[in-house]
Protein backbone atom coordinates (compact mmCIF):
# COMPACT_ATOMS: atom_id res chain seq x y z
CA UNK A 1 0.00 0.00 0.00
CA UNK A 2 1.06 3.41 -0.74
CA UNK A 3 0.30 5.00 2.55
CA UNK A 4 -1.64 7.96 3.36
CA UNK A 5 -1.40 10.52 0.40
CA UNK A 6 -0.91 14.23 1.07
CA UNK A 7 -0.84 16.79 -1.82
CA UNK A 8 0.62 19.11 -2.40
CA UNK A 9 3.59 19.00 0.03
CA UNK A 10 4.13 22.49 -0.07
CA UNK A 11 1.83 25.65 -0.44
CA UNK A 12 2.83 29.17 -0.56
CA UNK A 13 0.08 31.45 -0.86
CA UNK A 14 -0.60 35.10 -0.10
CA UNK A 15 -3.06 36.37 2.29
CA UNK A 16 -6.68 36.28 1.47
CA UNK A 17 -6.59 33.29 -1.30
CA UNK A 18 -8.17 30.24 -0.85
CA UNK A 19 -6.25 27.21 0.34
CA UNK A 20 -7.00 23.53 -0.68
CA UNK A 21 -5.20 20.70 0.85
CA UNK A 22 -5.81 17.19 0.01
CA UNK A 23 -5.75 13.33 1.09
CA UNK A 24 -5.88 10.28 -0.19
CA UNK A 25 -6.07 7.91 3.23
CA UNK A 26 -4.92 3.92 3.28
CA UNK A 27 -7.28 1.61 1.30
CA UNK A 28 -9.92 -0.11 3.83
CA UNK A 29 -9.49 2.50 6.76
CA UNK A 30 -12.24 4.23 7.97
CA UNK A 31 -11.33 6.62 10.05
CA UNK A 32 -9.57 9.92 8.83
CA UNK A 33 -8.22 12.55 10.77
CA UNK A 34 -6.68 16.02 9.94
CA UNK A 35 -4.15 17.46 12.30
CA UNK A 36 -1.64 21.08 12.42
CA UNK A 37 1.25 21.27 13.60
CA UNK A 38 2.67 24.70 14.73
CA UNK A 39 6.00 25.66 17.12
CA UNK A 40 3.56 27.59 19.49
CA UNK A 41 0.44 24.88 19.80
CA UNK A 42 2.13 21.44 19.05
CA UNK A 43 0.01 19.31 17.41
CA UNK A 44 -3.53 19.37 17.07
CA UNK A 45 -6.37 17.96 15.79
CA UNK A 46 -8.81 19.85 13.42
CA UNK A 47 -11.53 17.41 12.73
CA UNK A 48 -11.99 13.52 12.22
CA UNK A 49 -14.66 11.35 9.82
CA UNK A 50 -15.77 7.95 10.79
CA UNK A 51 -17.14 6.45 7.24
CA UNK A 52 -17.19 9.81 5.78
CA UNK A 53 -19.10 11.60 8.25
CA UNK A 54 -17.26 14.38 10.45
CA UNK A 55 -17.24 12.91 14.01
CA UNK A 56 -15.61 15.89 15.90
CA UNK A 57 -15.09 19.28 14.16
CA UNK A 58 -14.63 20.91 17.59
CA UNK A 59 -10.87 21.90 16.51
CA UNK A 60 -11.45 23.81 13.46
CA UNK A 61 -10.11 26.95 14.40
CA UNK A 62 -12.99 28.98 12.86
CA UNK A 63 -15.67 29.67 9.83
CA UNK A 64 -12.20 29.79 7.34
CA UNK A 65 -11.47 26.55 7.59
CA UNK A 66 -13.84 23.64 6.20
CA UNK A 67 -13.30 19.98 6.01
CA UNK A 68 -15.22 17.14 3.54
CA UNK A 69 -14.98 14.01 2.66
CA UNK A 70 -17.18 13.37 -0.35
CA UNK A 71 -16.21 9.72 -0.33
CA UNK A 72 -13.94 6.78 1.67
CA UNK A 73 -11.00 7.50 -0.90
CA UNK A 74 -10.44 11.85 -0.43
CA UNK A 75 -10.87 14.36 2.30
CA UNK A 76 -9.87 18.03 1.82
CA UNK A 77 -9.40 20.56 4.15
CA UNK A 78 -10.16 24.21 2.68
CA UNK A 79 -9.18 27.61 4.15
CA UNK A 80 -10.76 30.67 3.19
CA UNK A 81 -9.46 33.30 3.03
CA UNK A 82 -6.03 32.34 4.80
CA UNK A 83 -4.09 34.33 6.57
CA UNK A 84 -0.47 34.06 7.81
CA UNK A 85 -1.42 32.50 11.60
CA UNK A 86 -2.63 29.90 9.52
CA UNK A 87 1.27 28.81 8.55
CA UNK A 88 1.66 25.71 9.62
CA UNK A 89 2.02 21.28 8.68
CA UNK A 90 -1.47 20.04 8.03
CA UNK A 91 -1.21 16.30 8.61
CA UNK A 92 -3.82 13.92 7.62
CA UNK A 93 -3.83 10.56 8.91
CA UNK A 94 -5.80 7.32 8.40
CA UNK A 95 -6.99 4.13 10.69
CA UNK A 96 -8.83 1.25 10.68
CA UNK A 97 -11.84 0.30 12.30
CA UNK A 98 -12.14 1.08 15.96
CA UNK A 99 -9.95 3.85 15.68
CA UNK A 100 -8.34 2.52 18.62
CA UNK A 101 -5.79 1.29 16.36
CA UNK A 102 -2.77 3.07 14.97
CA UNK A 103 -3.11 6.11 13.11
CA UNK A 104 -0.99 5.93 10.01
CA UNK A 105 0.12 9.66 8.80
CA UNK A 106 0.85 11.35 5.56
CA UNK A 107 3.79 13.36 4.67
CA UNK A 108 1.74 16.39 5.35
CA UNK A 109 1.92 19.96 3.43
CA UNK A 110 3.65 22.70 4.80
CA UNK A 111 1.56 25.79 4.49
CA UNK A 112 3.17 29.29 4.14
CA UNK A 113 0.84 32.06 3.94
CA UNK A 114 2.26 35.71 3.14
CA UNK B 1 -8.68 18.74 31.31
CA UNK B 2 -6.28 15.91 29.54
CA UNK B 3 -2.70 16.73 28.75
CA UNK B 4 0.25 15.03 28.23
CA UNK B 5 3.89 16.50 29.10
CA UNK B 6 7.33 15.81 28.12
CA UNK B 7 8.99 17.59 30.67
CA UNK B 8 12.81 17.24 28.29
CA UNK B 9 12.49 19.80 25.70
CA UNK B 10 16.23 18.63 23.91
CA UNK B 11 17.94 15.49 24.99
CA UNK B 12 21.36 14.39 23.39
CA UNK B 13 23.38 10.67 23.65
CA UNK B 14 26.34 8.66 22.35
CA UNK B 15 25.71 6.32 19.96
CA UNK B 16 25.33 2.87 21.04
CA UNK B 17 23.88 4.47 24.70
CA UNK B 18 20.94 4.29 26.02
CA UNK B 19 18.36 7.00 26.72
CA UNK B 20 14.99 7.46 28.56
CA UNK B 21 12.79 9.73 27.67
CA UNK B 22 9.94 11.16 29.91
CA UNK B 23 5.95 11.34 29.60
CA UNK B 24 3.57 11.75 32.01
CA UNK B 25 -0.27 12.48 31.26
CA UNK B 26 -3.61 13.40 33.42
CA UNK B 27 -6.72 11.41 32.82
CA UNK B 28 -9.27 10.02 34.94
CA UNK B 29 -10.56 8.01 32.10
CA UNK B 30 -9.35 3.83 32.31
CA UNK B 31 -9.04 3.13 29.32
CA UNK B 32 -6.51 4.49 27.23
CA UNK B 33 -3.66 4.07 24.79
CA UNK B 34 -0.45 5.45 24.65
CA UNK B 35 2.40 6.30 22.14
CA UNK B 36 5.20 7.38 21.19
CA UNK B 37 5.87 8.87 17.49
CA UNK B 38 8.48 9.76 15.78
CA UNK B 39 9.54 12.86 13.69
CA UNK B 40 12.36 12.58 11.64
CA UNK B 41 13.72 16.17 9.85
CA UNK B 42 11.73 14.78 7.09
CA UNK B 43 9.10 15.66 8.99
CA UNK B 44 7.42 12.35 8.52
CA UNK B 45 5.24 10.92 11.77
CA UNK B 46 6.34 7.63 12.48
CA UNK B 47 4.83 5.41 15.01
CA UNK B 48 7.23 3.45 17.50
CA UNK B 49 5.28 1.91 19.98
CA UNK B 50 2.31 1.58 21.51
CA UNK B 51 0.61 0.57 25.15
CA UNK B 52 -2.89 -0.26 25.59
CA UNK B 53 -3.80 0.80 29.39
CA UNK B 54 -5.28 -2.51 30.24
CA UNK B 55 -2.01 -3.99 29.93
CA UNK B 56 0.31 -4.46 32.86
CA UNK B 57 3.24 -5.97 30.33
CA UNK B 58 5.72 -3.35 29.04
CA UNK B 59 5.45 -2.91 25.54
CA UNK B 60 8.75 -3.94 23.16
CA UNK B 61 9.55 -3.37 19.50
CA UNK B 62 13.28 -4.34 19.16
CA UNK B 63 15.39 -1.21 20.62
CA UNK B 64 12.46 0.51 22.05
CA UNK B 65 10.89 -0.13 25.13
CA UNK B 66 8.41 1.52 27.23
CA UNK B 67 8.42 1.65 31.31
CA UNK B 68 4.54 2.41 31.91
CA UNK B 69 3.70 3.49 35.32
CA UNK B 70 -0.51 3.45 35.41
CA UNK B 71 -0.86 4.37 38.79
CA UNK B 72 1.63 7.38 38.67
CA UNK B 73 0.61 8.12 35.04
CA UNK B 74 3.74 7.57 33.34
CA UNK B 75 4.76 6.32 29.74
CA UNK B 76 8.66 7.01 29.41
CA UNK B 77 10.61 5.51 26.42
CA UNK B 78 13.78 3.89 26.48
CA UNK B 79 16.01 3.27 23.70
CA UNK B 80 18.82 1.10 23.61
CA UNK B 81 21.83 0.86 21.28
CA UNK B 82 21.03 4.61 20.37
CA UNK B 83 21.79 4.86 16.09
CA UNK B 84 22.39 8.14 14.71
CA UNK B 85 19.13 7.65 11.88
CA UNK B 86 17.28 7.62 16.01
CA UNK B 87 17.58 11.68 15.57
CA UNK B 88 14.44 12.85 15.57
CA UNK B 89 11.46 14.81 18.08
CA UNK B 90 9.62 12.24 19.62
CA UNK B 91 5.70 12.46 20.71
CA UNK B 92 4.30 11.27 23.40
CA UNK B 93 -0.02 11.28 22.85
CA UNK B 94 -2.83 9.38 24.08
CA UNK B 95 -6.11 8.47 22.97
CA UNK B 96 -9.42 7.89 25.34
CA UNK B 97 -12.19 6.07 22.76
CA UNK B 98 -14.96 7.31 25.18
CA UNK B 99 -13.87 10.95 24.29
CA UNK B 100 -13.22 10.34 20.81
CA UNK B 101 -10.77 8.71 18.45
CA UNK B 102 -8.10 11.79 18.35
CA UNK B 103 -4.58 11.31 19.65
CA UNK B 104 -3.58 14.19 22.44
CA UNK B 105 0.16 15.24 22.12
CA UNK B 106 2.71 16.21 23.97
CA UNK B 107 5.04 19.18 22.95
CA UNK B 108 7.83 16.87 22.11
CA UNK B 109 11.22 16.07 22.92
CA UNK B 110 14.36 16.95 20.63
CA UNK B 111 17.15 13.68 20.58
CA UNK B 112 20.34 14.12 18.84
CA UNK B 113 22.11 11.43 18.37
CA UNK B 114 26.59 12.03 18.24
CA UNK B 115 28.60 10.21 17.01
Amino acid sequence: DAGVIQSPRHEVTEMGQEVTLRCKPISGHDYLFWYRQTMMRGLELLIYFNNNVPIDDSGMPEDRFSAKMPNASFSTLKIQPSEPRDSAVYFCASSFRTGATVQFFGPGTRLTVL
Amino acid sequence: AQTVTQSQPEMSVQEAETVTLSCTYDTSENNYYLFWYKQPPSRQMILVIRQEAYKQQNATENRFSVNFQKAAKSFSLKISDSQLGDTAMYFCAFMIPSSGYALNFGKGTSLLVTP
